[in-house]
């Protein structure tokens, strides 16, 4: 079956440097998404990524290990408006998203 | 230049009422989905559209129905609401599958309380 596996939720202080992980299985695979979504609203684009290594914009990279079935999301110089939630969605054969209940990050002064 | 939009924002309705939630995209995009999103779950696939005229089955597609007759509008039709379809509707759109940049585009969702 298809299965996406992410933290419920966690913490940072402002300023700082977190790390979401994500670890999926798919049948097929044809790249996987990150999007932010705040609460209240519709899902944001961050990330796409389709082969291995690190893709970076800005403040937020993205990593992918295909081998491994494994992805993160890494946020630097946190900022308030960062608090929200964030979806891994790898891609299946079929280009279909399949959605990890996702992420909520909160972040602390 | 609007992108996606769903109507309503929000509605309540009696359980066993018709309901037809509403999304237009100005992106001239090929590909159409709607998603309900319930607290504590990722975002499921109802139905999807990857292009004018036709129509696929998602996850879980039972209880809706869809069409697209064209390329802008994709609407959701509950033909007889339950409670258990209490959730957030997301559209969304991409260019054609496997082609271009697979990017979904969503709308603001449409929250939907049946009674």
């Amino acid at each position: 079956g298809q299965n996406i596996d992410q933290p419920t939720e966690m913490t940072a202080t402002e300023g700082a440097i977190v790390q979401i992980n994500c670890t999926y299985q798919t049948s097929g695979f044809n790249g996987l998404f990150w999007y932010q979504q705040h609460a209240g609203e519709a899902p944001t684009f961050l990330s796409y990524n389709v082969l291995d290594g690190l893709e970076e914009k800005g403040r937020f990279s993205s990593f992918l290990s295909r081998s491994k079935g494994y992805s993160y999301l890494l946020l630097k110089e946190l900022q308030m408006k960062d608090s929200a939630s964030y979806l891994c969605a790898p891609m299946d054969s079929n280009y279909q998203l399949i959605w990890g209940a996702g992420t909520k990050l909160i972040i602390k002064p | 230049i609007a992108g996606i939009t769903q109507a309503p924002t929000s509605q309540i309705l009696a359980a066993g009422r018709r309901m037809t939630l509403r999304c237009t995209q100005d992106m001239r995009h090929n590909a159409m989905y709607w998603y309900r999103q319930d607290l504590g779950l990722g975002l499921r696939l109802i139905h999807y559209s990857n292009t004018a005229g036709t129509t696929g089955k998602g996850e879980v597609p039972d209880g809706y129905s869809v069409s697209r007759a064209n390329t802008d509008d994709f609407p959701l039709t509950l033909a007889s609401a339950v409670p258990s379809q209490t959730s957030v509707y997301f559209c969304a759109s991409s260019e054609t599958p496997g082609q271009g940049s697979n990017e979904q585009f969503f709308g603001p969702g449409t929250r939907l309380t049946v009674l």
